[in-house]
């Protein structure tokens, strides 16, 4: 069966710091791997999307990056941080052959002081 | 940019009582329709999908129905238990992309024995 994990679960980050989480996908090859950010009370915003390896599409602009080194390995980076970037942010996979179906990771939630 | 509109924003519920979620979409390439349920400080899970060569879908207490010609379609929760106390996203295919989901905002469901 296929797993995600996220870490870390919780980061709380000065402004102006750097920031990696990274995502790992278990059980499937060649996922399509997402980044979600979520607001409080807020739905899920897409942030990248990304088909293969090296291999990231960017759908909002704004104060971050990603990048897929590994195939089942999805990372979120930032050079700066912002307040405006605190969140929840979620890691999800899908398999096109399987479906349209995505699945979500536990999530990092994220606060920017 | 393309929007899923989800109503109600919160909603509240006695035990046993029926829970309807509605979400309007627009124009997709294909038809694939899911809901996740989401609880506090988890990620949100796959509840229910819909893929319309039907109108209506039911597992258990949970059903989805669909109207294509008016690009709507809804969640029912049938004997609502204080266990589905959650929030539920509504999700649509994003636009033509065929990898994508756009969400609808959410809804908080309290059910109250």
């Amino acid at each position: 069966s296929q797993t995600i994990h996220q870490w870390p679960a919780t980061l709380v980050q000065p402004v102006g710091s750097p920031l990696s989480l990274e995502c790992t996908v278990e059980g499937t090859s060649n996922p399509n791997l997402y980044w979600y950010r979520q607001a409080a009370g807020r739905g899920l915003q897409l942030l990248f999307y990304s088909v293969g390896i090296g291999q990231i599409s960017s759908e909002v602009p704004q104060n971050l990056s990603a990048s897929r080194p590994q195939d089942r390995q999805f990372i979120l980076s930032s050079k700066k941080l912002l307040l405006s970037d605190s969140g929840f942010y979620l890691c999800a996979w899908s398999y096109t052959p399987l479906g349209n179906e995505q699945f979500f990771g536990p999530g990092t939630r994220l606060t920017v002081l | 940019q393309q929007q899923v509109k989800q109503s109600p924003q919160s909603l509240i519920v006695q035990k046993g009582g029926i829970s309807i979620i509605n979400c309007a979409y627009e124009n997709t390439a294909f038809d694939y329709f899911p809901w996740y349920q989401q609880f506090p400080g988890k990620g949100p899970a796959l509840l229910i999908a819909i893929r319309p060569d039907v109108s209506e879908k039911k597992e258990g207490r949970f059903t989805i129905s669909f109207n294509k010609s008016a690009k709507q379609f809804s969640l029912h929760i049938m004997d609502s238990q204080p266990g589905d106390s959650a929030t539920y996203f509504c999700a649509a295919p994003y636009g033509y992309d065929t990898d994508k989901l756009i969400f609808g905002t959410g809804t908080r469901l309290q059910v109250f024995p």
